[in-house]
């Protein structure tokens, strides 16, 4: 089955700095979501994009569907920003396959 | 606030019992899916509904089954509960014309 890699595993950062978040996958894809993970347990919905570039806010992110991976940027990272950060992909329009996640710490 | 609901929060039950999660899912959505989250790790995929037939499944044994209803509501079943068991559990749910998923808060698992 498809493969999803994400990099860095864990991510330390000051308050106001910016990041970016890789997702690598091993096969082509119908759909790819960027999700935050709060502390309880809620998926929260970032972006829905299976090729090309959205903007929202802070957040911003790119898939490149061709060379099979997907970037998430966070630019002046604040601490609710905190938590897990995964990447899932749909290869057939069915499931979705999540990356093992980054955990992001953003320090005050 | 996705609009995806699910009951209860939080549960405890020891080895060998059953139960029963439940799922509501986003106004005109009809394809429900269910993810289970062990600890430190990422959703992993158990099965999906459409129209009330199950058109996707995972890698979970046959003691792990679902219903969905006519209003696209959905339970979970789980049954002979082993300790590995112990996980969140989530739903999701999308619509017809859109690849993008919606969860739930989730439904924590406890088996002792």
């Amino acid at each position: 089955g498809i493969q999803v890699e994400q990099s860095p595993p864990d991510l330390i950062l000051q308050e106001g700095a910016n990041s970016t978040l890789r997702c690598n996958f091993s096969d082509s894809v119908n759909n790819l979501q960027w999700f935050h993970q709060n502390p309880w347990g809620q998926l929260i919905n970032l972006f829905y994009i299976p090729s090309g570039t959205k903007q929202n806010g802070r957040l911003s992110a790119t898939t490149v569907a061709t060379e099979r991976y997907s970037l998430l940027y966070i630019s002046s990272s604040q601490t609710t920003d905190s938590g897990v950060y995964f990447c899932a992909v749909d290869p057939w329009g069915q499931n979705f396959v999540f990356g093992p996640g980054t955990r992001l710490s953003v320090l005050p | 606030e996705t609009g995806v609901t699910q009951s209860p929060t939080h549960l405890i039950k020891t080895r060998g019992q059953q139960v029963t999660l439940r799922c509501s899912s986003q106004s005109g959505h009809n394809t429900v899916s269910w993810y289970q989250q062990a600890l430190g790790q990422g959703p992993q995929f158990i099965f999906q509904y459409y129209r009330e037939e199950e058109n996707g499944r995972g890698n979970f044994p046959p003691r792990f089954s679902g219903l969905q209803f006519p209003n696209y509501s959905s339970e979970l079943n789980v049954n002979a509960l082993e300790l590995d068991d112990s996980a969140l559990y989530l739903c999701a749910s999308r619509g017809t014309n859109t690849g993008e998923l919606f969860f739930g808060e989730g439904s924590r698992l406890t088996v002792l």
